[in-house]
């Protein structure tokens, strides 16, 4: 079964620097792009970032872009996001999520998502 | 950027009735659509894949329809369990979007 843990989410300042990770089993890590996946409270979902299997590609939204900074260790079957500069537009359930396809870069649908983990960015 | 729209925001129905959703995409999406359930406190679920294809393990009642700028996701009978937030999201062009979302709540 494939599954999906997130962590690292909290409270953070304005400003600061967090680092979500996501822990995958159930499945060949290194053969499927990942990607992040935003909701701030009460809201819909906002795409974030995604990465490619082999880790040499990555995307970003202009909203998150040279700010965060998507990366994965295929040894540790983990996927990361490292978040500087935060704001307070940036606080929402942060969901980790496998594509479908099992090719290298990102393609096909999100499948399955993790459980999400908290970021709120406030003094 | 593609952008989705879903209407209506809310819909209040009764079980058993049955439901139709709309995304309508700022731009062709061909059939790069896909249809996603979200409950409270859940993460959300792949129904509907390349616009009408069903993911694995749901239920027929389940059905999406649409290609270009116009899609449609259809429940043919609610459930109780199908009482819940739907979003569409489109994968034809970075960055991926997805729309706002219709909640299905009961009447």
């Amino acid at each position: 079964e494939v599954q999906l843990l997130e962590s690292g989410g909290g409270l953070v300042q304005p400003g600061g620097s967090l680092r979500l990770s996501c822990a995958a089993s159930g499945f060949t890590f290194n053969t499927y792009a990942m990607s992040w996946v935003r909701q701030a409270p009460g809201k819909g979902l906002e795409w974030v970032s995604a990465i490619s299997g082999s880790g040499g590609s990555t995307y970003y939204a202009d909203s998150v872009k040279g700010r965060l900074t998507i990366s994965r260790d295929n040894s540790k079957n983990t996927l990361y996001l490292q978040m500087n500069s935060l704001r307070a537009e940036d606080t929402a359930v942060y969901y980790c999520a496998k594509f479908t396809s099992q090719v290298d870069a990102p393609s096909g649908w999100f499948d399955p998502w993790g459980q999400g983990t908290l970021v709120t960015v406030s003094s | 950027e593609i952008v989705l729209t879903q209407s209506p925001a809310t819909l209040s129905l009764s079980p058993g009735e049955r439901v139709t959703l709309s995304c309508r995409a700022s731009q062709s999406v061909n059939s790069y659509l896909a249809w996603y359930q979200q409950k409270p406190g859940q993460a959300p679920r792949l129904l509907i894949y390349d616009a009408s294809n069903r993911a694995t393990g749901i239920p027929a009642r389940f059905s999406g329809s649409g290609s270009g700028t116009d899609f449609t996701l259809t429940i043919s009978s609610l459930e109780p369990e199908d009482f819940a937030v739907y979003y569409c999201q489109q994968r034809r062009s970075w960055p991926l979007t997805f729309g706002g979302g219709t909640k299905v709540e009961i009447k």
